[in-house]
């Protein structure tokens, strides 16, 4: 079966500084992997997916994400915080190849400090 | 980008109403939409896929019968809380297949 695990539930940084949001995951066949973010009072936004094509894949507002087989991970990162990026940070995965059915981690809150 | 929409926002009621929760594909269609359900602080539950013209299928440990869902047009699926108690007190996305998946901005449902 497939899942994920986001290894921090909590991740706080300075403005300006790196983020690094981690995720594991799970699959016994090439998945597809994603991040998305919730902002309050806001839907998830798609921000960035990886579908068996290259492995470093960039996204919007600056993030990317590497698909690393060897690790089964899908770290995503961002060399820069802005106070905007604070939200809830979600790893998932696809549960077939071929629907759209998502499997979400639990989740990472972004905190971002001035 | 494609836009869901969910009506109501919020919506509080009395324990034994039904609450019936819209969501909307405004600028595309959606021969398939999906239903979660997320607790506070925890992350998003699949509940059950809807498919336009036929039966949603329910996640397992999902009571069909408490949460009906119709799936009526390909920009329109509803999702029913029947007999509503406290413990169903909850946050409700939806989302809706495009060239992706797009979620809605979900629905808070507060039972008396």
């Amino acid at each position: 079966a497939q899942s994920v695990t986001q290894l921090d539930s909590h991740v706080s940084v300075s403005e300006g500084t790196p983020v690094l949001l981690r995720c594991n995951y799970s699959s016994s066949y090439s998945p597809s992997l994603f991040w998305y973010v919730q902002h309050p009072n806001k839907g998830l936004q798609l921000l960035l997916k990886y579908t068996s094509a290259a492995t470093l894949v960039k996204g919007i507002n600056g993030f990317e994400a590497e698909f690393k087989k060897s690790e089964t991970s899908f770290h995503l990162t961002k060399p820069s915080a802005h106070m905007s990026d604070a939200a809830e940070y979600f790893c998932v995965v696809s549960v077939i190849v071929g629907t759209d059915k998502l499997i979400f981690g639990t989740g990472t809150r972004l905190q971002v400090f001035p | 980008g494609a836009v869901v929409s969910q009506h109501p926002s919020r919506v509080i009621c009395k324990s034994g109403t039904s609450v019936k929760i819209e969501c909307r594909s405004l600028d595309f269609q959606a021969t398939t939409m999906f239903w979660y359900r997320q607790f506070p602080k925890k992350s998003l539950m699949l509940m059950a896929t809807s498919n336009e013209g036929s039966k949603a299928t329910y996640e397992q440990g999902v009571e069909k019968d408490k949460f009906l869902i119709n799936h009526a047009s390909l920009t329109l699926s509803t999702l029913t809380v029947t007999s509503a108690h406290p413990e169903d007190s909850s946050f409700y996305i939806c989302s809706a297949t495009g060239d992706t998946q797009y979620f809605g901005p979900g629905t808070r449902l507060t039972v008396l």
